[in-house]
């Protein structure tokens, strides 16, 4: 069965610094993966995704993830963090059984000043 | 430029009371969804729908009914509440299935507690 976790509940970072929230996947066939991001009292919002191509994908708001198949990974990072990154960060897969996304329990990214 | 609305924002139930949330979308989607959000345990599919008249059990179902008459709108029931329903519900829709790849647009929630 196809699986996602996300290893770290929270993530704390400087603003300015680098920052890396990580994810792995377990699929069987190729790995369409995505990541999501949820601010307080929202829904989810579509951040970036990989289906094919370049191991680096870029998305929305500066960030971007680096998919590396042989470790299983798709870690989302931006290059200099805000204050306003600050959010859940979901990462899913597409499940190639039921044609649905399996999402991962989120980590909670806190940007500190 | 609305795209996916949910009401209520909030909502407390009495144990065996009956709602039903409703959940509408303004971008012509063919798909829509329910889901259920806990602490810590990420997201949970409940129904979904390719399309008016279609719907179908995600994996979370059990206590849960949907219709779908519309393209516009696809509203939860639940019949008989428990509180292993307080939760978060999220709607969100798509322009063709997850499997498609394509991203699905969420609506900001409810917020249930059943006491």
């Amino acid at each position: 069965a196809q699986s996602v976790a996300q290893p770290e509940d929270q993530v704390n970072v400087a603003e300015g610094n680098p920052l890396t929230v990580k994810c792995t996947y377990s699929v069987s066939g190729n790995p369409y993966l995505f990541w999501y991001v949820q601010y307080p009292n929202r829904g989810l919002q579509f951040l970036l995704k990989y289906i094919t191509g370049d191991n680096l994908v870029k998305g929305s708001y500066g960030f971007e993830a680096e998919f590396n198949k042989s470790q299983t990974s798709f870690h989302l990072k931006k290059p200099s963090a805000l204050v306003s990154d600050s959010a859940l960060y979901f990462c899913a897969v597409r499940d190639w059984g039921t044609d649905k996304l399996i999402f991962g329990t989120g980590t909670r990214l806190q940007v500190f000043p | 430029n609305a795209g996916v609305t949910q009401t209520p924002k909030f909502r407390i139930l009495k144990i065996g009371q009956s709602m039903t949330l409703q959940c509408t979308q303004d971008m012509n989607h063919n798909y829509m969804y329910w889901y259920r959000q806990d602490p810590g345990m990420g997201l949970k599919l409940i129904y979904y729908s390719v399309g008016a008249g279609i719907t179908d059990k995600g994996e979370v179902p059990n206590g849960y009914n949907v219709s779908r008459s519309t393209t516009e709108d696809f509203p939860l029931r639940l019949e008989l509440a428990a509180p292993s329903q307080t939760s978060v519900y999220f709607c969100a829709s798509s322009q063709t299935g997850q499997g498609n790849n394509q991203p699905q647009h969420f609506g900001d929630g409810t917020r249930l507690s059943i006491l």
